[in-house]
């Protein structure tokens, strides 16, 4: 199986903020990334995918960026309505595996 | 607007069986893949299994493999995961997904609420 593993676990900013969250792969996936928005009771979000393409309806301050085995999202300028779990995950083949996430807390 | 509805989460005791069921709304479900994502504090996310739009080809989590079976009536917009044989460790909470397209690609948009199952004696 492909290992994701994300760095952060966790990460504490200030409104404004610029916020990195990186993933890597255990072997090459390309661009078969996606990140997921999870806040507590409520469904994971779609935010990119295909390592950089931003979903629709995604406010345009989250980016992805990377290929092969490290990517990163961005968030430009963290908002209040951006405290939640990010999580990435490959499919570039079976089974489809998620990193562990990262906790973004509003300071 | 594109709505996932799970049901039949409980609880079961371990060697027990469950049926999930995911109703599909808002789009055509005959057209896209979909799969079931469970959620567990110790593992994270995990992907559980996938089926094609015409349910002709299936996929699973080797932790699955043998013990659930994923299944969809097109006609009833519904997708279902029979689960046999259930594990402590398969406590969790699970997503229904859907798909892109019609192939089990792994871009998952939308996810349902979600539907508890707890394993315990």
């Amino acid at each position: 199986d492909i290992q994701m593993t994300q760095s952060p676990f966790t990460l504490s900013a200030s409104v404004g903020d610029r916020v990195t969250i990186t993933c890597r792969a255990s072997q090459s996936i390309h661009i078969w990334l996606a990140w997921y928005q999870h806040k507590p009771g409520k469904a994971p979000k779609l935010l990119i995918y295909r390592a950089s393409t931003l979903q629709s309806g995604v406010p345009s301050r989250f980016s992805g960026s990377g290929s092969g085995t490290e990517f990163t999202l961005t968030i430009s300028s963290l908002q209040p309505d951006d405290s939640a779990t990010y999580y990435c995950q490959q499919y570039s083949g079976y089974p489809y595996t998620f990193g562990q996430g990262t906790n973004v807390e509003i300071k | 607007e594109v709505q996932l509805l799970e049901s039949g989460g409980g609880v079961v005791q371990p060697g027990g069986s469950l049926r999930l069921s995911c109703a599909a709304s808002g789009f055509t479900s005959n057209l896209h893949a979909m799969s079931w994502v469970r959620q567990t504090p110790g593992k994270g996310l995990e992907w559980v299994s996938g089926l094609t739009a015409g349910g002709d080809k299936t996929y699973c989590a080797d932790s699955v493999k043998g013990r659930f079976t994923i299944s969809r009536d097109n006609s009833k917009s519904t997708l279902y995961l029979q689960m046999n044989s259930l594990r402590v460790e398969d406590t969790a909470l699970y997503y229904c997904v859907k798909d892109e397209g019609p192939a089990v690609t792994g871009r998952f948009d939308p996810w349902g609420q979600g539907t508890l199952v707890t394993v315990s004696s």
